[in-house]
Formats: C-alpha cells, sequence, structure tokens
C-alpha cells in the first residue's frame, strides 16, 4: 500500500540550529515527492517539489531537500532555522501508479525557541 | 480569485444534520481535490474533480459522503445523517494540471458534529 512515514511528530531547535526532518515512503512507480508546511493559523502551502532531474530540490525560505531512490527518501533540511520557521511540515508523496490521489505523512511539528 | 475560498470556515452540526461544505478553487484550475483532516493527522484522500468530472471518488469514507462540481469550478461536499466521527477539517485543494503540479489548499471547514 502507499504510504508516507515522517519520523518525528514533535521537534524542538533553538533558532540558527540545523534542521533535518526525515521522510520515507512507499510507492510502486515512479515518483513526485513534496513538502507543504502549515504556519499557525494559516492554510497549506507548498514548500517545494520533485519531480525529474537533479535529486536536490531548493524551495522557498531556505528549505531544500533531498531525493534519494534507493532509501525510498525525501528529507527536508535547512542549514539554520529562524523563529518564523515554527510551523507544520508535511511530506507527500503522489505518482504514476496511484491515480490521481496525493498521499501525505501525519506531519511534523517544529517549534523554533527564539 | 487569488486563492482557493472555502465557506464556511466553521460549521457545528448536531449528529443526524446534513451539512454541505463549498469551495471555489483558482480560476483556470483544472483539478480539484476535497481531503480530509483529523486532528493529529495528515489530509487523507478524499475525491477528486477534473473539470467537472469525477474520477476518484475512492476516500469518501460512506454513501453518505458526496461531492459535486457541476460547471467544472466550484465544487461542494456534501455530508448527510453527520456522525461524531465526521468531525474533522476538510480542505480543498486546486491545480492547474494534475497533481504532480501541487497544489494550492484552501483555509478549509472545521467540521464538529454534536
Amino acid at each position: 500500500a502507499q504510504s508516507v512515514s515522517q519520523h518525528n511528530h514533535h521537534v524542538i531547535l533553538s533558532e540558527a540550529a540545523s534542521l533535518e526532518l526525515g521522510c520515507n515512503y512507499s510507492y510502486g512507480g515512479t515518483v513526485n515527492l513534496f513538502w507543504y508546511v502549515q504556519y499557525p493559523g494559516q492554510h497549506l502551502q507548498l514548500l517545494l517539489k520533485y519531480f525529474s532531474g537533479d535529486p536536490l530540490v531548493k524551495g522557498i525560505k531556505g528549505f531544500e531537500a533531498e531525493f534519494i531512490k534507493s532509501k525510498f527518501s525525501f528529507n527536508l533540511r535547512k542549514p539554520s532555522v529562524q523563529w518564523s520557521d515554527t510551523a507544520e511540515y508535511f511530506c507527500a508523496v503522489n505518482g504514476d501508479t496511484g491515480g490521481f490521489k496525493t498521499i501525505f505523512g501525519a506531519g511534523t511539528r517544529l517549534f523554533v525557541k527564539a | 480569485g487569488a486563492g482557493v475560498s472555502q465557506s464556511p470556515r466553521y460549521k457545528v452540526a448536531k449528529r443526524g444534520q446534513d451539512v454541505a461544505l463549498r469551495c471555489d478553487p483558482i480560476s483556470g484550475h483544472v483539478s480539484l481535490f476535497w481531503y480530509q483532516q483529523a486532528l493529529g493527522q495528515g489530509p487523507e484522500f478524499l475525491t477528486y474533480f477534473q473539470n467537472e468530472a469525477q474520477l476518484d471518488k475512492s476516500g469518501l469514507p460512506s454513501d453518505r459522503f458526496f461531492a459535486e462540481r457541476p460547471e467544472g469550478s466550484v465544487s461542494t461536499l456534501k455530508i448527510q445523517r453527520t456522525q461524531k466521527e465526521d468531525s474533522a477539517v476538510y480542505l480543498c485543494a486546486s491545480s492547474l494540471g494534475t497533481a504532480s503540479y501541487g497544489y494550492t489548499f484552501g483555509s478549509g471547514t472545521r467540521l464538529t458534529v454534536v
């Protein structure tokens, strides 16, 4: 079955710390991978996406993610977090064998201490 | 409009009552998706429209759930005879093309069944 697993439900970091949020997926076929972010009181927004080409994808606000096909992973990274990065982050996958639906992980709540 | 608009933002329904949730997607977006997000979980796929055609309704949890998009723009998700387990945030998303484009989400409708 298609699924997305996010390793941490809650992460607490101090400002300027480095961030890595884990995401593994189970999907039989060619995949498109996404990270979405939901800031407090706001709607879900697309942070970055991968569908082909360079496996290292750069998104908004200094975030990047690396697609490692052999590990079925798409981890999100940021070298130095800011208080304003406090949000919930969702990893998601769709592709050529899942019809039209996108499968989301359960989310990781990130809290950055000022 | 500039974004995906959902109404109402909040809905409290008595158990057994019917509800209708509205989604107004971004103008020109062909694809429209409905998701259900329970507390502490990621969004779960309900159904997908391409223009007015409902191409996938595999995620609708029961025959009490019904969605339509008669003119290929505004969509309505209807839940008949609401139950407490229907309490969740219902998210609408639209996309220019297929799911590989990534979604633009609305703010959601928070449904509470009492």
